[in-house]
């Protein structure tokens, strides 16, 4: 299976604690994108990277939040300290830059739960 | 603030019944994509829409894309049970490569 993979699929953490997350995209996708997803919800974006330089953020990202993409291949998502608000579902999606349009391939996310 | 809405938010029916959705913005859209996501899943894109008055089917499903790029909606025929899901259409203002999603449509289909 050659799609998105995150890991891991569930994580449930005590407030306060760090956790990290790891995104293996489509290994010939170089556009990674990290969303987050509550109940009832579409998922809202993060961050955004574009090979290995990470081009965007959201407003709403805390200082809390970091993600890196190393080698313009994987990508972890770090959150420090955490907080029960920070209980969501973690999507990241992949897709190939050859147009603005290029559909997103999503993982089937990690599920913090803080509590 | 650029939104995506979408309506209902919630649909429950019966197998066999037809149902539509809908999404809608205030600013013109350049394209517009519709995915679905399954419970416990991540989204999966169902089809993508460019050109005013654009009627794309993919098979029971069709979708349409509003003559003034505003809006669109999704019609499906003789729902199924595996129609269940959330579906969340996304748009990328300004050529932005960043899609942003509506909050979706949740559908069950009863057997």
């Amino acid at each position: 299976d050659t799609g998105v993979s995150q890991d891991p699929r569930h994580k449930i953490t005590k407030r306060g604690q760090n956790v990290t997350f790891r995104c293996d995209p489509i290994s010939e996708h170089n556009r990674l994108y990290w969303y987050r997803q509550t109940l009832g919800q579409g998922p809202e974006f993060l961050t955004y990277f574009q090979n290995e330089a990470q081009l965007e953020k959201s407003r709403l990202l805390s200082d809390r939040f970091s993600a890196e993409r190393p080698k313009g291949s994987f990508s972890t998502l770090e959150i420090q300290r955490t907080e029960q608000g920070d209980s969501a579902m973690y999507l990241c999606a992949s897709s190939f830059s050859s147009s603005s349009d290029s559909p997103l391939h999503f993982g089937n996310g990690t599920r913090l739960t803080v509590t | 603030t650029q939104l995506l809405e979408q309506s209902p938010q919630f649909l429950s029916i019966q197998e066999g019944e037809n149902l539509t959705v809908y999404c809608n913005s205030s600013s013109v859209f350049s394209s517009l994509q519709w995915y679905r996501q399954e419970p416990g899943e991540g989204p999966v894109l169902l089809v993508t829409v460019v050109t005013g008055g654009e009627v794309k089917k993919l098979k029971r499903l069709t979708f349409q894309f509003g003559d003034a790029r505003k809006d669109s909606s999704l019609h499906i025929t003789a729902a199924q049970p595996g129609d269940t899901g959330l579906y969340l259409c996304a748009q990328r203002w300004g050529g932005s490569y960043i899609p942003t999603f509506g909050r979706g449509t949740s559908l069950i289909v009863h057997p």
